[in-house]
This record gives C-alpha cells, sequence and structure tokens, in this order.
C-alpha cells in the first residue's frame, strides 16, 4: 500500500545533540513538507521541497537543517541550535493539487 | 503575513447534535483551502475546496467556502462520539505558494 513513513515514532535527545527524523514516502508525490506541532496549537511549517535537490524555509526553519536527495525521502535534523526542540513533528507530501498525506509522526523530548 | 483563523478553539457537545466550525483566512494567491480531522497522531484528509458556494459533501460532514468573504464552514450533522477530534484548516498559496498555512485547531468534544 503506497504511504508515508516516519520513523521513529518517540525520540529523546540529549541537550547539544543533533538528531535526524526520518521520512519516506512511496506515493510518488513530488512536495514533501515537515511540520511541528505544539500542544493545543496547529502546524507550523518548518521546510518543504517541491522537487528533487530543491527546498524552501517555512515559518521556522532556525535549528533546523533538510536534504532532498531523492523523491521519495525528505529527512529533517533538529540541529543543537534549536533551542526549543521537544514538540510533534509532521512529515507529510502532496501531490500537485490536493491534500495531503501525513505521516503518522515522531515525538522528540529533549531531557 | 499569510494568517489562518479558527473559531471556536474548542466544542463540546452531545451526540445528535450538530456542529458548524469556522475558518477565516488572509492569504495572498490563495489556492485551496483543506479540512483535516487529526485524532491522536497524523491528521486526515477532508475536504479539498477552491471555489466559492459549491458544497462539498462526505456523509454527516459538509464544508462550503466563501472567496468573497474570505471563510470556510465545516458542518457536521447528528455527531457522534467518534467525531471527538482536532479539526484543522488549511489554506494553500500564500506569500510562499504551494505550502499550507494552518489555524490552530477546533478541538470537538462529542459527549454520550
Amino acid at each position: 500500500d503506497g504511504g508515508i513513513t516516519q520513523s521513529p515514532k518517540y525520540l529523546f535527545r540529549k541537550e547539544g545533540q543533533n538528531v535526524t527524523l526520518s521520512c519516506e514516502q512511496n506515493l510518488n508525490h513530488d512536495a514533501m513538507y515537515w511540520y511541528r506541532q505544539d500542544p493545543g496549537q496547529g502546524l507550523r511549517l518548518i521546510y518543504y521541497s517541491q522537487i528533487v535537490n530543491d527546498f524552501q524555509k517555512g515559518d521556522i526553519a532556525e535549528g533546523y537543517s533538510v536534504s532532498r536527495e531523492k523523491k521519495e525521502s525528505f529527512p529533517l535534523t533538529v540541529t543543537s541550535a534549536q533551542k526549543n526542540p521537544t514538540a510533534f513533528y509532521l512529515c507529510a507530501s502532496s501531490p500537485r493539487l490536493g491534500g495531503y498525506t501525513f505521516g503518522s509522526g515522531t515525538r522528540l523530548t529533549v531531557v | 503575513e499569510d494568517k489562518v483563523v479558527q473559531s471556536p478553539l474548542s466544542l463540546v457537545v452531545h451526540e445528535g447534535d450538530t456542529v458548524t466550525l469556522n475558518c477565516s483566512y488572509e492569504v495572498t494567491n490563495f489556492r485551496s483551502l483543506l479540512w483535516y480531522k487529526q485524532e491522536k497522531k497524523a491528521p486526515t484528509f477532508l475536504f479539498m475546496l477552491t471555489s466559492s458556494g459549491i458544497e462539498k459533501k462526505s456523509g454527516r460532514l459538509s464544508s462550503i467556502l466563501d472567496k468573497k468573504e474570505l471563510f470556510s464552514i465545516l458542518n457536521i450533522t447528528a455527531t457522534q462520539t467518534g467525531d471527538s477530534a482536532v479539526y484543522l484548516c488549511a489554506v494553500e498559496g500564500g506569500t510562499n505558494a504551494g505550502k499550507s498555512t494552518f489555524g490552530d485547531g477546533t478541538t470537538l468534544t462529542v459527549k454520550p
């Protein structure tokens, strides 16, 4: 079945460490996105990519980095520069016209 | 700055009630408005609206867009406990065309 897979589901990070969240899709979607969701809030865009080898900053890109070397994959690295990384991270993909398909999310906690 | 505002932020109703959720937006280069339902984890897609005045319907859920007033509503009739969720409104387009701006969501609780 086609879908979008995020891993891991839960991630713990010590302060000062970089961590990478995985996002893979087999829907043949061109566009992929990373959102952050804090309790009681909507989704805020971190980065998005509409084509391989190209990506743009969203509204809250500081402290994060991405790559898009393959159409299927859009990993997100949370760097030590991100001051408040504890959150729920959602990856999504979409065709050119149409709604998003979301992954099941990664809950990151800084310990 | 692109903005999507949902109201109310939360709502508690009893089974069988009808609810209306609101979404207003200020977004340049509007392409579409989308509604999602988020239960525990990933939001799931409900509707995509691109034209004013055309109602989209799926079972007990329906939605309509008013591009003149920059507004959309999501109606749920004969609510059930399984409708309890966060409902997210998103608008595609904006200053960075091709990405969606999300509202903060409406948390709906349906009591038996």
